[in-house]
């Protein structure tokens, strides 16, 4: 069974400092696909980034940048210099390979403090 | 322009009295998929269908229905709507999760309320 699990529910900080969101995920597929979205106050969802697990590179786009590690199920979401439009709340997801569902952590709710 | 569309976006109804939310794409897109939203609890996926004709469950299906007749829509039915049904939904799509480019598209969400 897929589980994610988000463990910060909600995190504060103030502009330009660095935050990590951290994402814990279960399941027993060697290959599987990992994915971040958004979700501004405004509503929408917004998709961020997928990740295979066949490949480790970490990767920057911008301000964000994804760190995952195999060896720790892990899968966290960097932002560096948080701007106030960061402020959101972020989810991480997981699908494994053998079918096309996808499972969602709580979110963690992240407000950036000008 | 791409783009998810859901209608009705609110709908205030009362147990039991059947009804649908349509959702449609535009970017011939073979995966789509419906979430719910609720707070605690994150997104929860009811149902997905990577083409026509087939669809599946997903980690809550219990209570609804759905059908993909055509590649652009993929509505959702509640055939007896109970106030646990009472939800944020969302209706996304993409070409799969598998491959590029692998942007899924959400539409803007249906407030439901079931009284």
């Amino acid at each position: 069974a897929q589980k994610v699990t988000q463990a910060q529910t909600e995190i504060s900080v103030v502009e330009k400092e660095d935050v990590t969101l951290d994402c814990v995920y279960e399941t027993r597929d060697t290959t599987y696909y990992l994915f971040w979205y958004k979700q501004p106050p405004s509503g929408e969802l917004v998709f961020l980034i997928r990740r295979n697990s066949f490949d480790e590179q970490n990767e920057i786009s911008g301000r964000y940048s994804w760190n995952f590690q195999k060896s720790t199920s892990s899968f966290n979401f960097t932002i560096t210099a948080s701007q106030v439009v960061d402020s959101a709340v972020y989810f991480c997801a997981l699908s494994d390979f053998g079918n096309e569902k996808l499972t969602f952590g709580t979110g963690t709710r992240l407000t950036i403090i000008p | 322009e791409a783009q998810v569309t859901q209608n009705p976006r609110y709908l205030i109804t009362v147990t039991g009295k059947k009804l649908t939310v349509t959702c449609s794409q535009n970017m011939n897109h073979e995966y789509m998929s419906w979430y719910r939203q609720d707070p605690g609890l994150g997104l929860r996926q009811i149902y997905y269908s990577m083409n026509v004709e087939v669809t599946d469950k997903g980690d809550v299906p219990e209570g609804y229905k759905v059908s993909r007749k055509e590649k652009r829509n993929f509505p959702l039915i509640l055939e007896s709507p109970s106030p646990n049904q009472t939800s944020l939904y969302f209706c996304a799509s993409s070409l799969s999760l598998r491959v590029q480019p692998d942007t899924q598209y959400f539409g803007p969400g249906t407030r439901l309320t079931v009284l």
